[in-house]
């Protein structure tokens, strides 16, 4: 079946401009997690949706950073003004319930590159 | 806090020698721990994931880990490498207490394997 897809795979913008950077998770999937990897680190948590709820959005970096999931399906992350700092790999991942222990699947992720 | 460490940030081998990718942990609550692979240019894979039931798991492609709570050690291991085997590896941690699991990744470690 598919699994977890994003789109653009690559990204690169100009300082400054504003990007959005989508997310189709696995059908049917209540929860959603967006993870930020930089070059040579492991993923950072960034947000988290139950549904169309977003439960906790400690992890974004700053307030330049935005997520939604209106519909509780395909979710959207929103850069604004992006910094040369932002360059990173943006992954999604979703699971089937909200369980602690629900096993993840995970996009191939949007590797974004700010000039 | 949770929080995971991998002891190796290269492990090579020839193939068909053993392998042994290093995790500790640290985790206030009895965690669920989890090990990801991540070839190039593809997404996060789960390989195998440990939630307080049988302490020596058994995962995907032959690699299996063992809990050690007194040792707060996770690692990853294999018998007799492959080259398909050539990754990044992640140990992961997750409270088991609470609901959904935000996913804490170490560092990663690259596992190369020589013909």
């Amino acid at each position: 079946g598919a699994g977890v897809s994003q789109s653009p795979r690559y990204k690169v913008a100009k300082r400054g401009q504003d990007v959005a950077l989508r997310c189709d998770p696995i059908s049917g999937h209540v929860s959603l997690f967006w993870y930020q990897q930089a070059l040579g680190q492991g993923p950072e948590f960034l947000t988290y949706f139950q549904n169309e709820a977003q439960l906790d959005k400690s992890g974004l970096p700053s307030d330049r950073f935005f997520a939604e999931r209106p519909e509780g399906s395909v979710s959207t992350l929103k850069i604004q003004r992006t910094q040369q700092e932002d360059s990173a790999v943006y992954l999604c991942a979703s699971s089937l319930r909200d369980r602690n222990t629900d096993t993840q699947y995970f996009g191939p992720g949007t590797r974004l590159t700010v000039l | 806090a949770q929080s995971v460490t991998q002891l190796d940030s290269h492990v090579s081998v020839s193939e068909g020698t053993p392998v042994l990718l290093r995790c500790n942990y640290s985790s206030s609550y009895s965690p669920s721990l989890f090990w990801y692979v991540q070839h190039p240019n593809k997404g996060l894979q789960l390989l195998l994931k440990y939630t307080s039931a049988a302490t020596l798991v058994k995962g995907i492609n032959g690699f299996e880990a063992e809990f050690k709570k007194s040792e707060t050690s996770f690692h990853l291991t294999k018998p007799s490498a492959h080259m398909s085997d050539a990754a990044e590896y992640f140990c992961v941690v997750t409270p088991i207490s609470g609901g959904y699991n935000k996913l804490i990744f170490g560092a990663g470690t690259r596992l190369a394997v020589h013909p």
